[in-house]
């Protein structure tokens, strides 16, 4: 098993440009999580799908993040304009869905810089 | 979702058990607890959750109180692998909502 996939690992780009985050959960999950992380406010959950479907996005800091995952198999986070202080490790996760617990598997993360 | 305190860091000597506090006093009967660490600039990991029993698995012990109002997780003999931060969360079970809040987390050092 590959496990969860992101790409790029690494992005740094200068303010006001378009990043695009992207992730390939793991085989047969149906649960999709995106998370930030920073040195001041810790892990943050962005926003989460089921089945494709977005849940719940409360934690997308604002209208220039956006979320689409348009089949089981790939989702992306789009920052348009970015700015610096949307430098962080964004991580990806995937879960079943269902019962009791499902475990999250986390990805490697993208390490985002804009300068 | 229940509030969870964690000391900031601890130490542990290589080989020896490492034994994780975490307080969880407004705990409702239905929220689990679970246990994630994350090792420096990787992605967190799973280790173990309970809800009410002591828990064992091949990664570590997880012992909740009677009260539910406070759990340890163990690692029974601590390797330099081990050194990451820890992260203690408390969860209800909800249909279709599998979302995880974690919070600072116990940076746990292990000393050769």
């Amino acid at each position: 098993d590959a496990g969860v996939i992101q790409s790029p690992r690494h992005e740094v780009t200068e303010m006001g440009q378009e990043v695009t985050l992207r992730c390939k959960p793991i085989s047969g999950h149906n649960s999709l999580f995106w998370y930030r992380q920073t040195m001041m406010r810790g892990l943050e959950l962005l926003i989460y799908f089921n089945n494709n479907v977005p849940i719940d996005d409360s934690g997308m800091p604002e209208d220039r993040f956006s979320a689409k995952m348009p089949n089981a198999s790939f989702s992306t986070l789009k920052i348009q304009p970015s700015e610096p202080r949307d430098s962080a490790v964004y991580f990806c996760a995937s879960s079943l869905t269902g019962g009791t617990f499902r475990e999250q598997y986390f990805g490697p993360g993208t390490r985002l810089t804009v300068t | 979702d229940a509030k969870t305190t964690q000391p900031p860091s601890m130490d542990c000597a290589e080989g020896r058990a490492a034994n994780l506090p975490c307080n969880h006093s407004t705990i409702s009967g239905n929220e689990y607890v679970y246990w994630y660490r994350q090792i420096h600039s990787q992605g967190p990991q799973y280790i173990i959750h309970g809800l009410k029993n002591n828990e064992t698995n091949e990664m570590a012990s997880l012992i909740i109180t009677e009260d539910r109002k406070s759990s340890t997780l163990i690692l029974p003999h601590a390797t330099l692998r081990d050194t990451a931060v820890y992260y203690c969360i408390v969860r209800g079970y909800q249909t279709g909502a599998n979302n995880l809040f974690f919070g600072t987390g116990t940076r746990l050092t292990v000393i050769p």
